[in-house]
C-alpha cells in the first residue's frame, strides 16, 4: 500500500521558535498533499491543501504567515510553524492523495511548545 | 460547504457482535467516501471506501454502504475483535471531471469503537 512518512515525530521547542515538519509520500507522487491539526478525542481539522509547484490554498481561519507550506516536488511538502508559541501545541497530520483520489496520511507530529 | 455527521460518537460491544456507524453529508456532489480507523496516537489508516457509482462494498468482516438519495453511508464490522478497538472516521468529498482530481476531505466527527472480549 501508499506509504506516507512524517517526520519528527515529537518536537518540544521554546516558544518563540520555528518548527518545520516534513511529510513525503514514499513509493508515488502527490500532486496534492494536505495538513491537518487534530485536537484529543476530535476529528481532524484541515489547515490547508499544498499544490506542487504552487501556492498552498489556506482554510478559513488558518494564518498563511503563521503556518508556512512548501511543495516543492511531487514527494515533499512542508509545514513551517514559525514563531511558534503554547496555544500552536496540537497533533500535525499530513496527507497525500494518490492518482486514484484515496489519502494515505502520515504518522503525525506531536509538537509540544514550552 | 460540505457537512459530515457522524453517529454514534461511542460505540461499545461484545465480540463477536456487529457493529454499525453511520454517517451523513449535505452536499449532494460528493461522491468519494472514504473510513478510516485511528488507534491512539497512530496515523488514521485507509479500511475501506466507496465510490457513488455503486450502492455497497464488501471487504472480508468490512462493508460499507451508500445511499446518495438520502445522502448517507453507512460502516458495517461483523464478527468484532478486541483489535477493531479504535476511532473510526468517515469522510466525503467531490471528484473533479475525469475522476482524475479529487477534493479535500470533510471528515466525521469521529466514533469510539470499544470491543470487548
Amino acid at each position: 500500500g501508499a506509504v506516507v512518512s512524517q517526520h519528527p515525530s515529537r518536537v518540544i521547542c521554546k516558544s518563540g521558535t520555528s518548527v518545520k515538519i516534513e511529510c513525503r509520500s514514499l513509493d508515488f507522487q502527490a500532486t496534492t498533499m494536505f495538513w491537518y491539526r487534530q485536537f484529543p478525542k476530535k476529528s481532524l481539522m484541515l489547515m490547508a491543501t499544498s499544490n506542487e509547484g504552487s501556492k498552498a490554498t489556506y482554510e478559513q481561519g488558518v494564518e498563511k504567515d503563521k503556518f508556512l507550506i512548501n511543495h516543492a516536488s511531487l514527494t515533499l511538502s512542508t509545514l513551517t510553524v514559525t514563531s511558534a508559541h503554547p496555544e500552536d501545541s496540537s497533533f500535525y497530520i499530513c496527507s497525500a492523495r494518490a492518482t486514484d483520489g484515496a489519502q494515505y496520511f502520515g504518522a503525525g507530529t506531536r509538537l509540544s511548545v514550552l | 460547504g460540505e457537512n459530515v455527521e457522524q453517529h454514534p460518537s461511542t460505540l461499545s460491544v461484545q465480540e463477536g457482535d456487529s457493529a454499525v456507524i453511520k454517517c451523513t453529508y449535505s452536499d449532494s456532489a460528493s461522491n468519494y467516501f472514504p473510513w478510516y480507523k485511528q488507534e491512539l496516537g497512530k496515523r488514521p489508516q485507509l479500511i475501506i471506501d466507496i465510490r457513488s457509482n455503486v450502492g455497497e462494498k464488501k471487504d472480508q468482516r468490512i462493508a460499507v454502504t451508500l445511499n446518495k438519495t438520502a445522502k448517507h453511508f453507512s460502516l458495517h464490522i461483523t464478527e468484532t475483535q478486541p483489535e477493531d478497538s479504535a476511532v473510526y472516521f468517515c469522510a466525503a468529498s467531490i471528484s473533479h471531471a475525469g475522476g482524475t482530481s479529487y477534493g479535500k476531505l470533510t471528515f466525521g466527527q469521529g466514533t469510539i469503537l470499544t470491543v470487548h472480549p
